[in-house]
């Protein structure tokens, strides 16, 4: 399978716990974004990466929130301290610059 | 605060019938358009892409755009069940980050 690879899956934990969620890109793609969503709502980006250059993170992501992409290749969103409102599917994409992004299966956060 | 625009629903249409879902954003300076399809508790899936004006078909898919009324549409021809989901406009400026909109849910009924 030459897709988008997120482990894990799932993940359930207790509110103030750490989390990380990696992700795998399709090889040849140098960009890699996250993106957080909720039922109901669009994907929300998070940050994104060109390389292993981060280009933009939102405006909306607490510094609990922190990603990683040493060597350009696969990426880790590290959520510390975590509390129910980040309960969520976090979604993985990569692509080519200025082509369509392909999507991961997601990791889905629980926080009880 | 670029925004995406998109009829929550849910669109509810007969098999065979055309599905029409619309999209409006409000970036100008946006670039490129893309509509993804997301089955329930699944990721998004790209069908369909297009960055000028006028009308794009791919199969039994239709996008349509209009960057002066900063519009975009997607139509559905003879719609089956299989379509039902929830349907992703998304739209990247010069640095080819997708802002999505909430999504349009359809339901095509047997």
């Amino acid at each position: 399978d030459t897709g988008v690879s997120q482990d894990p899956r799932h993940k359930i934990t207790k509110r103030g716990q750490n989390v990380t969620f990696r992700c795998d890109p399709i090889s040849e793609h140098n960009r890699l974004y996250w993106y957080r969503q909720t039922l109901g709502q669009g994907p929300e980006f998070l940050t994104y990466f060109q390389n292993e250059a981060q280009l933009e993170k939102s405006r909306l992501l607490s510094d609990r929130f922190s990603a990683e992409r040493p060597k350009g290749s696969f990426s880790t969103l590290e959520i510390q301290r975590t509390e129910q409102g980040d309960s969520a599917m976090y979604l993985c994409a990569s692509s080519l610059v200025s082509e369509e992004l392909f999507f991961g299966e997601g990791s889905r956060l629980t926080v009880l | 605060q670029k925004e995406v625009e998109q009829n929550s629903g849910p669109l509810s249409v007969p098999e065979g019938a055309i599905a029409s879902l619309n999209c409006t954003y409000s970036d100008r300076g946006s670039q490129s358009f893309f509509w993804y399809r997301q089955y329930s508790g699944k990721s998004p899936e790209l069908i369909m892409s297009i960055y000028s004006n006028g009308d794009k078909e791919d199969g039994r898919f239709t996008a349509q755009l209009n960057k002066a009324s900063q519009y975009v549409s997607l139509l559905i021809r003879d719609s089956q069940p299989s379509d039902s989901a929830t349907y992703l406009c998304a739209v990247s400026g010069s640095n080819y980050k997708l802002t999505f909109g909430k999504g349009t849910l359809l339901t095509v009924n047997p």
